[in-house]
């Protein structure tokens, strides 16, 4: 149980365009999700905090109107890279958080990334 | 920078042996834990350890935690070629629940 489904699991764009990602959690409802970028043979470092039906956090340093992100339902997230650009090209992996209780209670589920190749 | 240090950065082991790796954190913590990252895919969660533990196992997976120098180690025995991955611990502070904080990873090579 709890899988978590990001789409797509790459992509390619020209410089300019816009790219939407998409994180389910296919099989628990995650209040919360998190938005990772991760550099080749780097940590993961947070972009910011998926609150569903509210404003995302975003972490410091992470531009708002670049990185547009909504939490419109309880198992779907979605982070949209506005007129990309190729320093945007990186690996993006969401998370969602098992808020069920019990032993697993604040262990994150991660989806498989999406890797984004600007031209 | 909250962010944790691992080491050492990359292990290579034959087949067989343990690979021990270790992470420093700078903040007080709820709990540990533990993920595995092959290469270009997402995150596995191995083991999450709370910080009112000291020790947990899990298959051939043994975690230790010491909040007082704020350091955790993973042990894998008995190592496999399917182990090469890269491994990042990931502490979460004493506030938002599951707003974890990753370190920098140890690359783990393991050969036949």
């Amino acid at each position: 149980g709890a899988v978590v489904s990001q789409h797509p699991s790459w992509v390619i764009c020209k410089s300019g365009t816009s790219v939407k990602i998409e994180c389910r959690s296919l099989d628990f409802q995650a209040t919360t999700m998190f938005w990772y970028r991760q550099f080749p043979k780097q940590s993961l470092m947070l972009m910011a905090t998926s609150n569903e039906g509210s404003k995302a956090t975003y972490e410091q340093g992470v531009e708002k109107d670049k990185f547009l992100i909504n939490h419109a339902s309880l198992t779907l997230s979605t982070l949209t890279v506005t007129s990309a650009h190729p320093e945007d090209s990186s690996f993006y992996i969401c998370s969602a958080s098992h808020l069920a209780g019990g032993p697993r209670i604040g262990e994150l589920f991660f989806g498989e990334g999406s890797r984004l190749t600007v031209l | 920078s909250q962010q944790g240090e691992e080491d050492p950065q990359a292990l290579s082991i034959q087949e067989g042996e343990n690979a021990t790796m270790n992470c420093s954190y700078k903040t007080s913590i709820n709990n540990l834990q533990w993920y595995r990252q092959n290469s270009g895919r997402g995150l596995v969660h191995l083991i999450l350890i709370r910080s009112n533990e000291r020790e947990k196992h899990s298959g051939r997976l043994r975690v230790t935690l010491d909040t007082s120098k704020k350091s955790s180690s993973l042990l894998i025995t008995a190592s496999r070629a399917a182990d090469t991955a890269s491994y990042f611990c990931a502490t979460d502070g004493t506030g938002t629940a599951s707003k974890l904080t990753f370190g920098t990873g140890t690359r783990l090579q393991v050969t036949l």
